[in-house]
């Protein structure tokens, strides 16, 4: 059984652009949650989509935005990047909530 | 609102001997507990969960971890460390039912001496 997908593993992007990262949770799975992780704030987390809606938020300006697809496949975005937006982003599904959340090995994301 | 504290964002062990990994919690409800392992460059595994059955909990890799309510603990514990385990290890805290919403502690690197 496939684990959790995040791609893509690596990237640089520019101050003031945009990014989308793509995560594709274990089949069978429809709860997918997302998490910053840094040196300086830890985990936190950002959002979860359950069957297409957004179910939970963390506490993340507008400019971090998610959705989820029909196929639970998830994509987060962040808009007009910051320097502090550099981080690892970890993706997690799991059946529903509560239970087990299996995390993706992660995209670092780094703005310069 | 819930909370995580781990008591040392460092600790080192020799070899075949006792670990200890200290996680107290701050929650309003009966909370749902995990303990998730991660290695350099990779996503956090998890070691073991308590969701209100038996409050000692054994784990993946000889783990296991007590949950004190009187205490707000969840302490992990091995008995006796491996080379293999030196990794950061995080406790986390759910409250919301039916959602995956975690509260991560700042974490533990555990260091073991040859």
């Amino acid at each position: 059984k496939a684990g959790v997908t995040q791609t893509p593993r690596y990237l640089i992007k520019t101050r003031g652009q945009q990014v989308t990262l793509s995560c594709s949770p274990i089949s069978g799975h429809r709860s997918v949650s997302w998490y910053q992780q840094t040196p300086g704030q830890g985990l936190q987390f950002l959002f979860e989509y359950f069957s297409e809606t957004q179910r939970n938020k963390g506490n993340f300006p507008g400019r971090f935005s998610g959705r989820q697809f029909s196929n639970s496949r998830s994509e987060m975005n962040v808009s007009t990047l910051e320097l502090g937006d550099s981080a690892l982003y970890l993706c997690a599904s799991s059946v529903s909530g509560n239970t087990e959340a299996f995390f993706g090995q992660g995209t670092r994301l780094t703005v310069v | 609102a819930q909370s995580v504290t781990q008591l040392g964002s460092h600790v080192s062990v020799s070899e075949g001997a006792l670990v200890l990994l200290r996680c107290n919690y701050s929650s309003s409800v009966p909370p749902y507990l995990f303990w998730y392992v991660q290695y350099p460059n990779q996503g956090l595994q998890l070691l073991l969960k308590y969701t209100s059955a038996a409050t000692l909990v054994k784990g993946i890799n000889g783990f296991e971890a007590e949950f004190k309510k009187s205490e707000t603990s969840f302490h992990l514990t091995k008995p006796s460390a491996h080379m293999s385990d030196a990794a950061e290890y995080f406790c986390a805290v759910s409250e919301i039912q039916g959602a995956q919403k975690l509260v991560f502690g700042q974490g533990t690197r555990l260091t073991i001496n040859p």
